[in-house]
């Protein structure tokens, strides 16, 4: 079916670690991705996007890989700082005849310093 | 400042008691949308508006009614709320539908409701 999941619930790191968070989706035709952070009692903020036509794309900090042989999209988040705790989660823009996002469950960042 | 607002930003009610969370932004964006965050579930998508008098129905839209007689405004309306419509609730808006650009998708801080 059409969903969107992530791997691991919660992930602990050590502050100066980089982190991954992976994410699964099921939608082969899916042309456009969006991670999201989420802090504690605040909306989702943007942090990167990626289209299907790339694998790699960088910004500052993060860094979004998307594997669409196997379906899989990661955000790899170098020299975790405390303020990067929050939850995060993928969607992905379904390419139907009703273009819309999905969004997947959520994955929390724990950063230890 | 860009931004979008809603309010209350949390509410305990009453089963069956009509109550309206109201959603503003002031970037003009014509797109805006409403969403339910419940643990294990993510964001699901209640009511969706693509401009003014235009609205239609997201993955959820059972027991909520929408809005959109202001560009500005998405007033989110639940006419006889039920427990199971307790969640943490969001307004969106954007630009286009599908919020493409960095610049274009902007979420309300949230709505906490409890249905007792």
């Amino acid at each position: 079916g059409e969903s969107v999941g992530l791997h691991l619930p919660t992930l602990s790191v050590q502050e100066g670690d980089n982190s991954i968070i992976n994410c699964a989706y099921s939608n082969s035709a899916s042309d456009y991705f969006i991670w999201y952070k989420q802090e504690s009692g605040k909306g989702p903020q943007f942090i990167i996007d990626i289209r299907s036509n790339m694998d790699k794309r960088q910004g500052q900090r993060v860094t979004v890989l998307l594997n669409k042989t196997v379906k899989h999209l990661s955000l790899q988040i170098a020299a975790t700082q405390p303020g990067d705790s929050a939850v995060y989660f993928c969607a992905e823009n379904l390419v139907t005849s009703f273009q819309k996002l999905v969004f997947g469950t959520g994955t929390r960042l724990l950063v230890s310093p | 400042e860009a931004q979008v607002t809603q309010n209350p930003r949390y509410l305990i009610t009453v089963t069956g008691k009509k109550l309206t969370v109201t959603c503003s932004q002031n970037m003009n964006h014509e797109y805006m949308s409403w969403y339910r965050q419940d643990p294990g579930l993510g964001l699901r998508q209640i009511y969706y508006s693509m401009n003014v008098e235009v609205t239609d129905k997201g993955d959820v839209p059972e027991g909520y009614k929408v809005s959109r007689k202001e560009k500005r405004n998405f007033p989110l309306i639940l006419e006889s709320p039920s427990p199971n419509q307790t969640s943490l609730y969001f307004c969106a808006s954007s630009l286009d539908r599908r919020g493409l650009s960095q610049e274009t998708q902007y979420f309300g801080p949230g709505t906490r409701l409890l249905v007792l």
